[in-house]
């Protein structure tokens, strides 16, 4: 099974740019990368899926290198709302332990 | 409203009693999966199924059963529930297993 590692917590400051890393080593040829946010007492909710290079959206990047076998997500001008955890997901077996997100004004 | 319900949204119950928790979605998806979520372990899948009549255990299926006689519902159920099934629970739904997976609010399960 692929395996995700992420950073256990990240602290920013409203307005910075926010970039989360997940390693997925043995990411298999057909897997898509996916990321969700989570609020506390709320189900995770869909950010933004992605196969290879960039893919933007209304909320955030997601940059992934040409082996695959990582992937960034960028969140551009974080504002508190953001504070969540955000998990990313290779395959539908394996989420990472997500990432805290703790934005300050 | 697209959604995934779930119930009941707490519960409190004792060592071996059997329990079930519901799941269902009106989005005519295919996949359906079960996670348990525990403090710095993340989400981890129970089981999933995808499709009617069709389910596979993930990463942590000791002490559950699923079953999916209809497309929309996919129950959890706990035979024996035991203390270390304390956790919060998420069912998700999606057309296919790499989809876009959407989410229920959570049950949060305690077991004495």
């Amino acid at each position: 099974l692929a395996k995700t590692t992420q950073p256990i917590s990240m602290d920013s400051y409203e307005g910075q740019e926010v970039n989360i890393t997940c390693s997925h080593n043995n990411i298999a040829t057909n897997d898509y990368i996916t990321w969700y946010q989570q609020f506390p007492s709320q189900g995770p909710r869909f950010i933004i899926q992605g196969y290879k290079t960039k893919v933007t959206n209304e909320v955030a990047s997601l940059f992934i290198p040409a082996d695959r076998k990582s992937s960034t997500l960028s969140l551009p001008r974080v504002s508190l709302s953001d504070t969540a955890v955000y998990y990313c997901l290779v395959l539908k077996l394996s989420f990472g332990a997500g990432t805290t997100v703790t934005v300050r004004a | 409203e697209a959604q995934v319900t779930q119930n009941p949204r707490y519960l409190i119950t004792v060592t071996g009693k059997k329990l079930t928790v519901t799941c269902s979605q009106n989005m005519n998806h295919e996949y359906m999966s079960w996670y348990r979520q525990d403090p710095g372990l993340g989400l981890r899948q129970i089981y999933y199924s995808m499709n009617v009549e069709v389910t596979d255990k993930g990463d942590v299926p000791e002490g559950y059963k699923v079953s999916r006689k209809e497309k929309r519902n996919f129950p959890l159920i706990l035979e024996s529930p035991s203390p270390n099934q304390t956790s919060l629970y998420f069912c998700a739904s999606s057309y296919g297993d790499k989809d876009t997976q959407y989410f229920g609010p959570g049950t949060r399960l305690t077991v004495l």
